[in-house]
């Protein structure tokens, strides 16, 4: 079945440091693939998304690239910033059925002055 | 603004009551969701309407009862709280499967 794997967490970074969250994901077909935050006390925002292989999203610095050959979908910031210590989520919208999105565990990022 | 609000936020009551979540949306959104994050953050789906159709109910126990009078409004309702169901709950709308989900705030609620 579809699903999605992500890094465990917490991760902690001091600022300004490189970030790199790892997300795989299994699914039949090509589903749309997406990174949210959560942080502290608030519910999830999508913070980018990638609906075809090759595809980049990017926002806020972040970005991921929808990789097919590796059915991966990493996020990346060149230089991370206190503000961004939170919850990322790895999601998942298989091709077919979008009334079902697979959510990763989810990878605390705490960033130290 | 347009948003998916729930009400309330925060939700303390007895084991054994029974209480209603409200969600709305304004997005003009065809399906919504409902989700409970556990304290290890892990995000389960229990419900999903589109068009205030039933098209999800996972393995979620009978005192959970969704209600969708439209298709801007889903509320949870749930009877005899047990400790566990202590999480928090997020509604969430949608409208194509590369737009991804709209989440609300959430409501914490607590079973004491």
């Amino acid at each position: 079945g579809d699903s999605v794997t992500q890094m465990e967490g917490p991760v902690t970074l001091s600022e300004e440091a490189f970030l790199t969250i790892n997300c795989t994901y299994t699914a039949t077909g090509y589903p749309s693939l997406f990174w949210y935050v959560q942080y502290p006390g608030e519910g999830l925002q999508l913070l980018l998304k990638a609906t075809k292989a090759d595809d980049k999203g990017s926002n806020k610095g972040f970005e991921a690239t929808y990789r097919k050959e590796t059915t991966s979908f990493h996020l990346e910031k060149g230089s991370v910033q206190v503000s961004d210590s939170a919850v990322y989520f790895c999601a998942l919208s298989p091709r077919g059925n979008f009334n079902k999105f697979y959510f990763g565990s989810g990878t605390k990022l705490n960033v130290k002055p | 603004d347009t948003a998916v609000s729930q009400t309330p936020k925060y939700l303390v009551t007895q084991m054994g009551n029974d209480k209603s979540i409200k969600c709305e949306q304004n997005l003009g959104h065809d399906t919504m969701y409902w989700y409970k994050q556990d304290s290890k953050k892990f995000l389960k789906i229990m419900f999903s309407y589109n068009n205030k159709e039933l098209i999800i109910n996972e393995t979620v126990p009978n005192r959970f009862s969704p209600k969708s009078p439209d298709k801007a409004h889903l509320n949870l309702h749930i009877n005899s709280l047990e400790l566990g169901d202590s999480a928090v709950y997020f509604c969430a709308s949608s409208q194509t499967r590369t737009d991804g989900y709209t989440f609300g705030s959430g409501t914490r609620l607590t079973v004491v």
